[in-house]
Order: structure tokens, then sequence, then C-alpha cells
């Protein structure tokens, strides 16, 4: 069935310095890929998505390229900022066609001043 | 966007006893809801999949008769966990989709403490 690596964190980064979370990913087809985000005690708030492969998600200066080459999907942002501190989560849809989800296991991310 | 409220956000109880938690759709028909749980700076767990007027689908694992979910309207979804105990002591998130719908949109959780 599908499944979803992502690196392991907490990463600590300064403000403005440049941001890479990896994600790999194993799948039949070509399944839709995402990136959520969990501020503290919140719940999870889509980010970005690509449906397709060499597909870029982008937002909030957040982006992410579906390469099917590399079966990856690595989270990018040029300057990260204190407010962006929080849980990130690569997921994909589970085999079969199904909207269930499948997470990967979340990269903490603090930035700091 | 779609909204997702739950109720309550926070929750304490004593051993033995149940609670509810209700998951809504503000402003969209959600004809499939998904209830997961989450432990400290652990990854979200998928418990099972409601679909609106048929009875939920449970993960491996997760006991029906423990968490009994009811999807009973296109706009509510509850989980009630029946005869809790510390170890069920998390945080339940739930989203929900739309007919046809690829996105799941989700709720901000609820945090049940059993003492």
């Amino acid at each position: 069935g599908n499944s979803v690596t992502q690196m392991e964190g907490p990463v600590t980064l300064s403000e403005e310095a440049f941001l890479t979370i990896n994600c790999t990913y194993t799948a039949t087809g070509y399944p839709s890929l995402f990136w959520y985000v969990q501020y503290p005690g919140e719940g999870l708030q889509l980010l970005l998505k690509a449906t397709k492969a060499d597909d870029k998600g982008s937002n909030k200066g957040f982006e992410a390229t579906y390469r099917k080459e590399t079966t990856s999907f690595h989270l990018e942002k040029g300057s990260v900022q204190v407010s962006d501190s929080a849980v990130y989560f690569c997921a994909l849809p589970f085999s079969g066609g199904y909207n269930k989800l499948i997470f990967g296991a979340g990269t903490r991310l603090a930035v700091h001043p | 966007g779609a909204v997702v409220s739950q109720h309550p956000s926070r929750v304490i109880c004593k051993s033995g006893t149940s609670v509810k938690i209700e998951c809504r759709s503000l402003d969209f028909q959600a004809t499939t809801m998904f209830w997961y749980r989450q432990f400290p700076k652990q990854s979200l767990m998928l418990m099972a999949t409601s679909n609106e007027g048929s009875k939920a689908t449970y993960e491996q694992g997760v006991e029906k008769d423990k968490f009994l979910i009811n999807h009973a309207s296109l706009t509510l979804s509850t989980l009630t966990v029946t005869s809790a105990h510390p170890e069920d002591s998390s945080f339940y998130i739930c989203s929900a989709s739309s007919s046809g719908g690829n996105e799941q949109f989700f709720g901000p959780g609820t945090r049940l403490t059993v003492l």
C-alpha cells in the first residue's frame, strides 16, 4: 500500500533561514500529495498540495514539487519567520483511491528570532 | 474555505465515564467524516471513517464498541469514548470532505484528559 516517510525533527532555524523538510513516498499510481501544518494546540490546516507529477504546490511562501523520478515532495521556504514555527505533515491518500489520508510522522519546526 | 468545528475543545473526565465529541461542518455538506487521534509529539492515526447514514468503518486495532461514531446528518458526526480510561487521553481530531471532493477539512481538535 501507499506510504510516506518524512525527515525527523525537530528542525531549529534562525529567522530568514532557508527551510527544507524532506518527504518521500511509495504509491500505486500518482496520487495527490499534501503538506499540512499544525500550529500549537490546533488542528491541521492544508498548506499546499500537488495533484500530478511535476506540479508545484505553493502557499504562504512555501513550495513543494511533485517529483515522480525521486518519489519526493520536499517542502521548502526561502526565508522562514518565527510565525512558521509549527509541525508539518506530509500526506497522501491510502491506496485504492479512497479519501483516507496517510500522514508522515511530522516534523517540528522551531524558528528563533 | 470550508470550516469544520469541534466541541468541546477540551474535556476532563473521570475514569469510567463516557465523553461525546461533536464534529460539525459549518458551510458545506460532509458526506464523509474521519476521526483521528494524536498522541503528544506523534502523527495522526486514523481511527475510523464515517459516511452519512451508514455505519462507521474502523481501522484495524480500533475498538468499535469503545469509540462509538455516529454520522446522522450531513453536517454532524459524533465520537463517544465509552468508559474512558487514562490511556484514552489524547488529542482527537475530525476532518470532513464533501461528495466527490478529495480534500479533507480539519477541525481544531479536542483534547481529552481522563483522570
